[in-house]
């Protein structure tokens, strides 16, 4: 099976602007969250959805939203880029057996400028 | 209280000893409990999941719940310098909860 995949691997933005961020889940996988990276903050959880529904939400502000479409596969969008916007994005897909197992893709890299 | 703790960090041990990572969790209810391995500039790796209280062993790996004294460990045997990463523990409440991840410890393992 292929993995999770998340296009772009790597985005330079100007503040201000917006980004859109997308994840393709594991095949048969119908739940996916999303990750932000930081040095200092470590994994922030921001959201996760589920048969396309936000099933939970993190502590991030409303410039951060996400929607996952039928097939399952989501994007995420960040307005407003500020300069601690800057992390490595995560993206993970779950496994509906015990434990609900996650995996996570290789991540998107947005570097704002 | 932090829901999920990991003991602080950076952890050093010599090639072929045994490295020992912990974690705390506040939430009682918890009910699945994973390991990830992250390598500097990449993605976390699930390398462990465990359900039930007691030993999980996984070649080199061994995980360890203790559902009553609320932590997880992770045990790596004969530890390797390619074991050198980030171990994350992570905690899933219920089937529809989020999975929450502590901080991460580092370890080096020296040749």
């Amino acid at each position: 099976k292929a993995g999770v995949t998340q296009t772009p691997r790597y985005l330079i933005k100007t503040r201000g602007q917006q980004v859109t961020l997308s994840c393709s889940p594991i095949s048969g996988h119908r739940s996916v969250s999303w990750y932000q990276q930081t040095p200092g903050q470590g994994l922030q959880f921001l959201f996760e959805y589920f048969s396309e529904t936000q099933r939970n939400k993190g502590n991030f502000p409303g410039r951060f939203s996400g929607r996952q479409f039928s097939n399952s596969r989501s994007e995420m969008n960040v307005s407003t880029l500020e300069l601690g916007d800057s992390a490595l994005y995560l993206c993970a897909s779950s496994t509906m057996g015990q434990g609900y197992e996650q995996y996570f893709g290789p991540g998107t890299r947005l570097t704002v400028t | 209280q932090k829901e999920v703790e990991q003991n602080s960090g950076p952890l050093s041990v010599p090639e072929g000893a045994i490295a020992s990572l912990n974690c705390t969790y506040s939430d009682r209810g918890s009910q699945s409990f994973f390991w990830y391995r992250q390598y500097s500039g990449k993605s976390p790796e699930l390398i462990m999941s465990i359900y039930s209280n007691g030993d999980k062993e996984d070649g080199r790996f061994t995980a360890q719940l203790n559902k009553a004294s609320q932590y997880v460990s992770l045990l790596i045997r004969d530890s390797q310098p390619s074991d050198s990463a980030t171990y994350l523990c992570a905690v899933r409440t219920g089937a529809n909860s989020k999975l929450t991840f502590g901080k991460g410890i580092t370890l080096s393992v020296r040749p």
